[in-house]
């Protein structure tokens, strides 16, 4: 098993251009997260799938937007990056939504850099 | 207030040595608690889960008071391999994540 996968690795993007995280899972899990983490700040929530077809914004959604495409995948695009969104995003999964005493397995990451 | 709040360190210690970090969390309602580590430049992956009872996993013995709403980590005898940063999460609706704690054991 793979588990989670994420690609880029890394990106560098002027500011005003539009570009997709793309994440995958082999694990049958039913939710799915985008994370943001930045020096000293902690992960901080974008956005997440609690099951296929539904998606919901977290503590940090401006500027981004996330397609649940089926159970495996889901893609985080931003669609006029700025510099603010520099950061290192990961992808989570779980078996179940976070409600509970649940582990999340995380991606290698993407960097992004935004000039 | 952040709602997790850890001391960033680094915590320089040497190899054998016993050391803590600790964890406040604001939440009350928080229902259940973790330690992830992170190694440099790589993703987080959970360490233990933290129970009301305490909980030890060899040389990891994790704790939580939620009268005063800390958890802490206690690692004994201190492996080079241990050097990473870590990560103290609680899970109210969702999992919040604090700063991490660096941890740099030394020969």
């Amino acid at each position: 098993n793979a588990g989670v996968t994420q690609t880029p690795k890394f990106q560098v993007l002027k500011t005003g251009q539009s570009m997709t995280l793309q994440c995958a899972q082999d694990m049958n899990h039913n939710s799915m997260y985008w994370y943001r983490q930045d020096p000293g700040m902690g992960l901080r929530l974008i956005y997440y799938s609690a099951s296929e077809g539904t998606t919901d914004k977290g503590e940090v959604p401006n500027g981004y937007n996330v397609s649940r495409l089926n159970k495996r995948e889901f893609s985080l695009r931003l669609e006029s990056a700025a510099p603010s969104q520099t950061s290192v995003y990961f992808c989570a999964s779980s078996e179940r939504p976070s409600g509970g005493a649940n582990e999340q397995f995380f991606g290698p990451g993407t960097r992004l850099t935004v000039l | 207030r952040k709602e997790v709040e850890q001391d960033p360190g680094p915590f320089n210690v040497p190899e054998g040595a016993t050391v803590a970090f600790n964890c406040t969390y604001s939440n009350s309602a928080s229902q259940s608690f973790f330690w992830y580590r992170q190694d440099c430049r790589k993703e987080p992956k959970l360490l233990m889960s933290v129970y009301s009872s305490g909980n030890e996993d060899g040389r990891f013995t994790a704790q939580l008071n939620r009268a005063s709403q800390y958890i802490s980590l206690l690692i004994r005898d201190s492996k080079l391999s241990d050097s990473a940063t870590y990560l103290c999460v609680v899970n109210g609706n969702m999992l919040t994540f604090g700063g991490g704690t660096r941890l740099m054991v030394k020969p």
